[in-house]
């Protein structure tokens, strides 16, 4: 089983700080994706990078896939409180099935 | 479009029981998946469907089975449940043609599932 391990598994913080997730796995991946998921609901997806050493910005959060494609960061900048959730990082490999395998999730929750 | 629908929203089962969680997408995607999602544990795939008529195992499909008669309907039955299946289960879709292939998959809201 390929894993994916996310950290720090339970963040909280103060509305305007910055803040920077991880997702680690030892496989490589052909594409790596990003999702976000609120309490009683399905995760909804941010972002999917694809190139080693993309960079994507989606307004205050930026992702980048490492140059070897085992490895994810999730960075949030002056995070606020709609920014709570639980973040899920899911790799893909280029199998010709869409299977995803899913990081542990990081739990996020912003104060005002 | 209503996207990916899943019936019921919560269910309580006694030990043996059996159920069918429902799943329905209204947006002509091929693939469709079941997922159960445990505290702490991310998602773990059960089975998948990559066209009506075909199915197959995921990572824990024991105790669980699927049809898939129409592309719209993906249901996962439970024929004697266990206290180890509660969880919270989402269906998923997703969308792939020859060589373009979008990982992006469309979940559900999900079931939450007791089994006491």
């Amino acid at each position: 089983t390929q894993l994916l391990e996310q950290s720090p598994q339970f963040l909280s913080i103060q509305e305007g700080e910055n803040l920077t997730v991880y997702c680690n796995s030892s496989s490589v991946f052909s594409s790596l994706q990003w999702y976000r998921q609120e309490p009683g609901e399905g995760p909804v997806l941010l972002v999917t990078v694809v190139t080693g050493g993309e960079v994507k910005k989606l307004k205050r959060l930026t992702f980048q896939f490492g140059d070897a494609r085992k490895d994810s960061s999730l960075h949030i900048t002056a995070a606020q409180p709609g920014d709570t959730g639980l973040y899920l990082c899911a790799g893909a490999k280029d199998t010709g099935f869409q299977k995803l395998v899913f990081g542990t999730g990081t739990r996020l929750l912003v104060s005002p | 479009n209503a996207g990916v629908t899943q019936t019921p929203k919560f269910r309580i089962l006694k030990i043996g029981q059996s159920m069918t969680l429902q799943c329905t997408q209204d947006m002509n995607h091929n693939y469709m998946y079941w997922y159960r999602q445990d505290p702490g544990m991310g998602l773990k795939l059960i089975y998948y469907s990559v066209g009506a008529g075909i199915t197959d195992k995921g990572e824990v499909p024991n105790g669980y089975n699927v049809s898939r008669s129409t592309t719209e309907d993906f249901p996962l039955r439970l024929e004697l449940a266990a206290p180890s299946q509660t969880s919270v289960y989402f269906c998923a879709s997703s969308y792939s043609a020859g060589q373009k292939r979008s990982y992006e998959q469309y979940f559900g809201p999900g079931t939450r599932l007791t089994v006491t």
